[in-house]
């Protein structure tokens, strides 16, 4: 079994400030991880997604996050906030269970990020 | 191309009343899951099918059911409707080979009186 913890429900920071969003994960099995964004009122949608490929995984907006095996963490980053930035953001796990397992993530508690002018 | 539609968007039933949730996936995405989004229990996972198959089932009562039709649109169906129910239900639909890549719709959020 997989799990998700995010650390900081809520996460503050100014207008041009670096963000970093952490996420720890547990998984018995080599992990796709995922960072997801949802403004309110709206689904979620994908910002960038880890599939062992590359450990430092480029996303959109700007976002970037680094798969560190040995610290099991997968941080969300960015170098400068934008206003347009607050939003909640969610972490994910999935394995591949031989393709049978695609539509089924592991989300964390999810952390709101506020963006101060 | 059009995204992921659920319908409702909004509703409000009745307790022991039942609900039926619509989910139109992005055309040529074969696969759908639904979640079941809370304050206090985030996001949990319900169910997914592909090929109108029920893939894989997340850890709720039977009370929680739903179907996939020929042409992939799919509906979920809550009966005994309890107050816990009330959340914003997420469907989701993917390509078949693309493992966690999931497109969202925007939610049918459903209130429990």
């Amino acid at each position: 079994a997989q799990s998700v913890t995010q650390l900081g429900s809520h996460v503050s920071v100014s207008e041009g400030a670096l963000v970093l969003l952490r996420c720890n994960y547990s998984s018995s099995v080599p992990p796709y991880l995922f960072w997801y964004v949802q403004y309110p009122n709206q689904g979620l949608q994908l910002l960038l997604k880890y599939t062992s490929a590359a450990t430092l995984v480029k996303g959109i907006n700007g976002f970037e996050a680094e798969f560190k095996k040995s610290e099991t963490s997968f941080h969300l980053t960015k170098p400068s906030a934008h206003m347009s930035d607050a939003a909640e953001y969610f972490c994910a796990v999935s394995v591949d269970a031989g393709g049978t397992s695609y539509g089924k993530l592991t989300f964390g508690q999810g952390t709101i990020l506020t963006v101060h002018p | 191309k059009a995204g992921v539609t659920q319908t409702p968007r909004y509703l409000i039933k009745t307790r022991g009343q039942q609900v039926t949730l619509s989910c139109s996936p992005i055309s040529g995405h074969r696969s759908v899951s639904w979640y079941q989004q809370t304050p206090g229990q985030g996001l949990q996972f319900l169910f997914e099918y592909f090929s109108e198959t029920q893939r894989n089932k997340g850890n709720f009562p039977g009370r929680f059911s739903g179907r996939q039709f020929s042409n992939s649109r799919s509906e979920m169906n809550v009966s005994t409707l309890e107050l816990g129910d009330s959340a914003l239900y997420l469907c989701a639909s993917s390509l078949v080979d693309s493992t966690g890549e999931l497109f969202f719709g925007e939610g049918s959020r459903l209130t429990v009186l």
